[in-house]
């Protein structure tokens, strides 16, 4: 199946400064990718639909000024996290959809970025 | 609007017990379903999918069929072992949506020796 990386799969960083976190897929061309947050225990929240080439489409409730998104190629999609405070400590997680397999929808998701703000 | 449901855990089994997970979801569209399993400390992987009514999804003795009429796709295993424990979730999408996904809140299992 289609492969999806995440750098860095583990940061940690002092309150105020800002985070990067890469989005890869390895093997195929994403025109879409999507982020999401994850929190102890509880499922994942989408934060953003990101599209190659345009803005990205953020949902309700998350800040597009403090979770930039950048897509600019179509194997690269970067989530960057300004002026990180503790609250924004959770599990990031990217995905996408391999094109060649629209039929069934099926979405690649990457290992997962954990980021803790002290 | 679209949404899933999922059985609430913690879900605690011997070893070689029978599993099953509910999950109902609700769509405005044919929905693709999904279970995807989530081991501690990773992302999520795929472990079966149904793109159509009465599809049955399956891999690694894992089972979910696509009841269209009960908007169901429970997730079985006969016998579960120790090395299954983990979270499962299950999602929809739909392509309409722009393939966003939406998954249930997820469902820890632990499987005891």
């Amino acid at each position: 199946g289609a492969v999806v990386s995440q750098h860095p799969s583990w940061v940690i960083c002092k309150s105020g400064t800002s985070v990067k976190i890469e989005c890869r897929s390895l093997d195929f061309q994403a025109t879409t990718m999507f982020w999401y947050r994850q929190f102890p225990k509880q499922s994942l929240m989408l934060m953003a639909t990101s599209n190659e080439g345009s803005k990205a489409t953020y949902e309700q409730g998350v800040e597009k000024d403090k979770f930039l998104i950048n897509h600019a190629s179509l194997t690269l999609s970067t989530l960057t996290v300004t002026s990180a405070h503790p609250e924004d400590s959770s599990f990031y997680i990217c995905s996408s959809i391999h094109q060649g397999d629209r039929t069934d929808n099926e979405q690649f998701f990457g290992p997962g970025t954990r980021l803790t703000v002290l | 609007g679209n949404s899933v449901t999922q059985m609430e855990g913690p879900v605690t089994l011997s070893e070689e017990a029978f599993l099953t997970i509910n999950c109902t979801y609700t769509a405005t569209g044919y929905p693709s379903l999904f279970w995807y399993v989530q081991y501690p400390g990773e992302g999520l992987q795929l472990l079966l999918k149904a793109t159509k009514a009465d599809d049955k999804g399956s891999n690694k003795g894992f089972e979910a069929t696509y009841r269209k009429e009960t908007t169901s796709f429970h997730l079985e295993k006969g016998s579960v072992q120790v090395s299954d424990s983990a979270v499962y979730f299950c999602a929809l999408t739909l392509t309409y949506t722009g393939n966003q996904f939406y998954f249930g809140t997820g469902t820890s299992l632990t499987v005891i020796p």
